[in-house]
C-alpha cells in the first residue's frame, strides 16, 4: 500500500540543523510530489513547502524561506526538509505528504507518521 | 494576518448537524481553490475527508460533505458522533505552487 514513513524524534541545540526524511513506498516516487507541514505545539497546521519529484524544484511558503531546504533522492524514494540555524520556535512536529494529484483527484495524501523536532538548550 | 479563515471552535450535539466554514480574508472560495478538509486528532497524523471541494476521500463516512456556501468553502457533518470530536483543517489553493492552511476548527460534540 501506499506509505510514508518518516524519521524518528530529534533533540538538538539552537544554531544547529536537522534533516527529517520522509520515505515513500508503493507508488512511483518520481509521480508525486510531496509536501511538509509543521505543526506547533498549540498552532495550526502550516503548510511548508513542496518539492517536484519530478522536476526537482521547490516552492516554499512565506516564512519558510531561508533557513528551509526541501530535497529528495529518488534512488531511496525519500524527501527530506532541513531546517539549518535551528530556533527554539522551530519546536515541532512536522509531517510528510504526497500531494495525490491524477484525474480528477488533489490532495494530501497519505501523510508520514510525524515527526517531533525538539529545540532546547 | 491569517489568509484562511475558520470558526476557532464550534460545539454540536451528538446527532446534530454543524457546519464549518473556510473562507478567504480577502475575496471568495471558489472551487478553483481547490479546497481540502482534513481531520487532526491530538498525536495523530492528519487525515484526508474531503477534496476538490465537495468529493469524499475514500473510506471517510458519507455524514461528512463538503460544498460552497456564500462565498465559502463548507464541512457539514450531519448525524454528528462523539468520534467526531477533533480538529479540522481546511486547505486552500493560492496558485503558485502554493496552498494556506486555515486555522483550524476545534469541534466539541456534547
Amino acid at each position: 500500500q501506499v506509505q510514508l514513513v518518516q524519521s524518528g524524534s530529534e533533540l538538538k541545540k539552537p544554531g544547529a540543523s536537522v534533516k527529517v526524511s520522509c520515505k515513500a513506498s508503493g507508488y512511483t516516487f518520481t509521480r508525486y510530489s510531496i509536501i511538509w507541514v509543521r505543526k506547533a505545539p498549540g498552532q495550526g497546521l502550516e503548510w511548508m513547502g513542496r518539492i517536484n519529484t519530478y522536476t526537482g524544484t521547490p516552492t516554499y511558503a512565506q516564512g519558510f524561506t531561508g533557513r528551509f531546504v526541501l530535497s529528495f533522492d529518488a534512488s531511496v524514494s525519500t524527501a527530506y526538509l532541513q531546517i539549518n540555524g535551528l530556533q527554539t520556535e522551530d519546536t515541532a512536529v512536522y509531517y510528510c505528504a504526497r500531494r495525490d494529484y491524477h484525474d480528477s483527484v488533489d490532495r494530501f495524501d497519505p501523510w508520514g507518521q510525524g515527526t517531533l523536532v525538539t529545540v532546547s538548550s | 494576518q491569517t489568509v484562511v479563515t475558520q470558526e476557532p471552535a464550534l460545539s454540536v450535539s451528538p446527532g446534530g448537524t454543524v457546519t464549518l466554514t473556510c473562507g478567504l480574508r480577502s475575496g471568495s472560495v471558489s472551487t478553483s481553490h481547490y479546497v481540502s478538509w482534513y481531520q487532526q486528532t491530538p498525536g495523530q497524523a492528519p487525515r484526508t475527508l474531503v477534496y476538490n471541494t465537495n468529493t469524499l476521500s475514500s473510506g471517510v463516512p458519507d455524514r461528512f460533505s463538503g460544498s460552497i456556501l456564500e462565498n465559502k468553502a463548507a464541512l457539514t457533518i450531519t448525524g454528528a458522533q462523539a468520534d467526531d470530536e477533533s480538529d479540522y483543517y481546511c486547505v486552500v489553493y493560492m496558485g503558485s505552487g502554493i496552498w494556506v492552511f486555515g486555522g483550524g476548527t476545534k469541534l466539541t460534540v456534547l
